[in-house]
């Protein structure tokens, strides 16, 4: 069964340092997310990235957060400047498109000290 | 913006037993909503879906059920088996699978043998 893939599965970080966040999504689908859970939360939309460009984002992408599909096949979120609260599970997603499912993968645990 | 609240946040069953959960959202425009199932270390999964256009939804073991005046709509497992165990997330969207997802906050079921 296709699935998406992200790594790490756990990346530890400096306060301030940059990280990138990595998803290889489903083959043939179109649309891509990424959405994080902070531990003890509630999973929360991040963006949402069509035909080369986001197209929603919620409040909690700001400037800090950025994502790319360099290549035909991996999907990034870059947090700049991480902080604390950037600790959180992120989880990448796919969508093919019509009416069909969107799968998950298995999610990057960020821990920031 | 959408407000999705899941209850119980823990549910303890004996196996053999059904489990029910419950989610009540605030936009009545939302018109999609998916149930996942979270195991440890894994990615949320979808195992059932139900769009606003019918009120019941059925796939073995699990069915959902929409209450569309009321803005809620629960997911019901009968003859519960030690594997149902994982957390279990209901959402809420406006259009498909690709739109914004709204999560709840989990309901972790423990099925006990």
């Amino acid at each position: 069964e296709p699935e998406v893939t992200q790594t790490p599965s756990h990346q530890v970080t400096q306060m301030g340092q940059e990280v990138i966040l990595r998803c290889v999504p489903i083959s043939n689908h179109l649309y891509f997310y990424w959405y994080r859970q902070i531990l003890g939360q509630k999973v929360e939309f991040l963006v949402s990235f069509y035909n080369n460009e986001i197209s929603e984002k919620s409040e909690i992408f700001d400037d800090q957060f950025s994502v790319e599909r360099p290549d035909g096949s991996n999907f990034t979120l870059k947090i700049r400047s991480t902080k604390l609260e950037d600790s959180a599970m992120y989880f990448c997603a796919s969508w093919r498109g019509g009416n069909t499912e969107a799968f998950f993968g298995q999610g990057t645990r960020l821990t920031v000290v | 913006g959408e407000n999705v609240e899941q209850h119980p946040s823990t549910l303890s069953v004996q196996e053999g037993d059904s489990a029910v959960i419950k989610c009540t959202y605030s936009d009545s425009a939302s018109n999609y909503f998916p149930w996942y199932k979270q195991e440890l270390g894994k990615g949320p999964q979808l195992i059932i879906d139900i769009r606003s256009n019918v009120g019941e939804k059925k796939d073995q073991r699990i069915a959902v059920t929409l209450n569309k005046t009321a803005k809620h709509f629960s997911l019901h497992i009968t003859e519960t088996q030690p594997e149902d165990s994982a957390v279990y997330f209901c959402a809420a969207s406006k259009g498909n699978a690709g739109n914004m997802l709204t999560f709840g906050g989990g309901t972790r079921l423990m099925v006990k043998p």
